[in-house]
């Protein structure tokens, strides 16, 4: 069946340093979405990607998709402590409601 | 204010107990969705439905049942059946139309069965 995997697991970086993810789909996607949830929090959309190649920035974050629509990356320049949290990818089944997330990767900052 | 309201927040019931978890939308979706949480793991989907009357089984349906009688309402039932009920639990909307679809979390439910 179809995964959505991402790596690393975990990632401790040093308040200042940056942080990349990265999502790996076994099917191509229609789009890809990008989720954050803070230490005992809910997800909370980030941003959608939908075009082949299309790069997104959000103040130091840039999503990526990938030319082959079956991955995707999230870069963060210069962590802060607020950037703590689990971010996790998600990509829908095709022609459904319904969607797939990745696993995740837990981000600690350090100050 | 819109949003996803799901209670309680924490819910702690005996083993071989049926529970039913509250999810209420005022965001006007069509879909809603129920996903769980283990520990240090991502969401699994439960259940999803596209419209009232109507829901479809996610990729680990079984010991869990819904209903979609009402648009605003999808509540999760957490049945005996369930081998490892205890989680973390997240109601979802989406618009469910259209190029974006993407999803609203409520604040979840952390269920303990013993």
């Amino acid at each position: 069946g179809q995964q959505v995997m991402q790596i690393p697991q975990y990632q401790h970086v040093q308040e200042g340093e940056d942080f990349t993810t990265y999502c790996n789909s076994s099917t191509t996607l229609s789009n890809i979405q990008w989720y954050k949830q803070r230490p005992g929090g809910h997800p909370v959309f980030l941003i959608q990607l939908v075009k082949s190649g299309e790069v997104k920035k959000q103040k130091r974050l840039t999503f990526q998709f990938g030319e082959a629509k079956k991955n995707s990356s999230l870069h963060i320049t210069a962590t802060q402590t607020t950037d703590v949290g689990t971010y996790f990818c998600a990509g829908p089944y095709s022609g459904t409601y319904k969607y797939i997330f990745g696993t995740g990767t837990r981000l600690k900052v350090l100050a | 204010d819109g949003g996803i309201t799901q209670s309680p927040k924490y819910l702690f019931r005996k083993e071989g107990q049926n529970v039913t978890l509250s999810c209420e939308q005022n965001l006007n979706h069509d879909a809603m969705y129920w996903y769980r949480q283990d520990p240090g793991q991502g969401l699994r989907l439960i259940y999803y439905s596209q419209i009232v009357n109507d829901f479809q089984k996610g990729d680990i349906a079984e010991g869990y049942s819904v209903s979609r009688e009402k648009k605003e309402s999808f509540p999760l039932t957490v049945t005996s059946a369930q081998k490892n009920p205890t989680a973390f639990y997240l109601c979802a909307s989406s618009i469910g139309s259209g190029s974006t679809y993407e999803q609203y979390f409520g604040p979840g439910t952390r269920l303990t069965v013993t």
